[in-house]
């Protein structure tokens, strides 16, 4: 069976240190990947997805990064941390337009 | 492009009460349709889907929705709401001609009173 896997599960980090989220997914090949960031009160807004490796497109101009080295590894970076990069980060995967998540990060910066 | 929209950021019903989440979409042809349900701090599971064929579709926990293709809707509903089913819930699509991005609504809290 497929799994998804996300850490850290809570972050709390500086304004303008790095950040680095993680996200791998089992039992798949090749699978679409996405990152989410839910911010307090409002829905999920897509920030990047990726057919394959090294092919990222990005949704939300932003200072946030993100990159596929490997077929089921997806991470989302950022060089300097802002205020406004608080919330709920989601990572996921899709089979036949099915979203199937991970448990989510939650960043507060400060 | 597409999009979604759901109406109403928190709904509350009475424990027994129907439950009745809106969403409409926009897309030039119709596309596959989702509902999620989130729980606090936690990632979205999905409740069902509609992708072809009979329109009204039956999810887990008694809920089903039913896409109206002459008013791009697709409303979530459940007879009779269960203090369990307090959540989040968003409404989803993704485009039939895009090869991935399943766009998601804004959500919508809903609350049960006992």
């Amino acid at each position: 069976s497929q799994t998804i896997h996300q850490w850290p599960a809570t972050l709390v980090q500086p304004v303008g240190s790095p950040l680095s989220l993680e996200c791998t997914v089992e039992g798949t090949s090749n699978p679409n990947l996405y990152w989410y960031r839910q911010a307090a009160g409002r829905g999920l807004q897509l920030l990047f997805y990726s057919v394959g490796i090294g092919q990222i497109s990005s949704e939300v101009p932003q200072n946030l990064s993100a990159s596929r080295p490997q077929d089921r590894q997806f991470i989302l970076s950022s060089k300097k941390l802002l205020l406004s990069d608080s919330g709920f980060y989601l990572c996921a995967w899709t089979r036949d337009r099915e979203a199937f998540f991970g448990q989510g990060t939650r960043l507060t910066v400060v | 492009a597409q999009s979604v929209t759901q109406l109403g950021s928190h709904v509350s019903v009475s424990e027994g009460a129907l439950v009745l989440l809106r969403c409409n979409y926009s897309s030039s042809v119709p596309p596959y349709l989702f509902w999620y349900v989130q729980y606090p701090n936690q990632g979205l599971q999905l409740l069902l889907k509609y992708t072809t064929g009979a329109t009204l579709v039956k999810g887990i926990n008694g809920f089903e929705a039913e896409f109206k293709k002459s008013e791009t809707s697709f409303h979530l509903t459940k007879p009779s709401a269960h203090m369990s089913d307090a959540a989040e819930y968003f409404c989803a699509v993704s485009e039939r001609s895009s090869a991935s991005k399943i766009i998601f609504g804004s959500g919508t809290r809903l609350s049960i009173r006992p």
